[in-house]
């Protein structure tokens, strides 16, 4: 994770909207990607991003892409209690399968 | 998607010995990987399991300390060897049906491994 780096926390609360963000270095990725890790689960693809796009929605999800800045974040609205979870955001490099990840940003949804 | 299954769960084990884990798809894929999370850390590639030869490690992680086997395209086991604390983890496979442009890789649950 060292070439993606993500904040570690966000404290949100119920119905508001979470940003989350994150920076990468590698400016060959071509796909980069928003994976969901709920207690005790493996870690699920929320949504994905090519890198000639500049934002992409889905339903709550709403990922924008700054390529000249090498920055992606990641808009959940109405946010809910079981958006609670840590989500990485992860890039591939360009011809290449290999996945890198960021350390995750943990959200907790309070009440 | 492809439904990925681990065992064990989660063991406890004594420093010096080894745990081997499982990882079962319910259908045939194109790669395989074994990733490494310790706490409060991201996921690590550990290496990529190729069927019918030797895996391809990352830098950093070694065949004598994590033999990998993939004797077909549904199964692959990992080795924890002679472990130490250092190596208490969760422990990720995860597959890429190679179906589609981007890297859709489907994780199984973990495998939560504590080295005493």
């Amino acid at each position: 994770g060292e070439d993606v780096e993500q904040s570690l926390f966000l404290s949100v609360r119920e119905g508001d909207s979470s940003v989350i963000n994150c920076t990468y270095t590698d400016s060959s990725s071509t796909y980069l990607y928003w994976y969901k890790q709920e207690p005790g689960a493996g870690l699920q693809l929320l949504t994905y991003i090519f890198s000639n796009m500049d934002m992409k929605q889905d339903q709550r999800l709403t990922v924008l892409l700054n390529k000249k800045d090498k920055h992606l974040s990641l808009r959940i609205a109405d946010t809910q209690t079981g958006d609670s979870a840590i989500y990485f955001c992860a890039e591939t490099p360009r011809n290449d399968y290999k996945l890198s990840f960021g350390a995750g940003t943990t959200v907790t949804v309070r009440a | 998607s492809a439904v990925i299954s681990q065992k064990p769960s989660r063991d406890i084990c004594q420093r010096g010995t080894s745990l081997t884990i499982q990882c079962q798809v319910d259908s045939q894929v194109t790669m395989m990987f074994w990733y490494r999370q310790q706490p409060g850390q991201s996921l690590t590639l550990i290496a990529t399991a190729n069927q019918g030869s030797e895996a391809t490690y990352e830098s950093g992680f070694v065949i004598d300390k994590f033999p990998i086997s993939r004797p077909n395209l549904t199964f692959s086991t990992l080795t924890v060897s002679n472990m130490s604390p250092e190596d208490s983890s969760i422990y990720l496979c995860s597959v890429d049906e190679g179906t589609k442009a981007y890297n859709e890789q489907f994780f199984g649950p973990g495998t939560r491994l504590t080295v005493l």
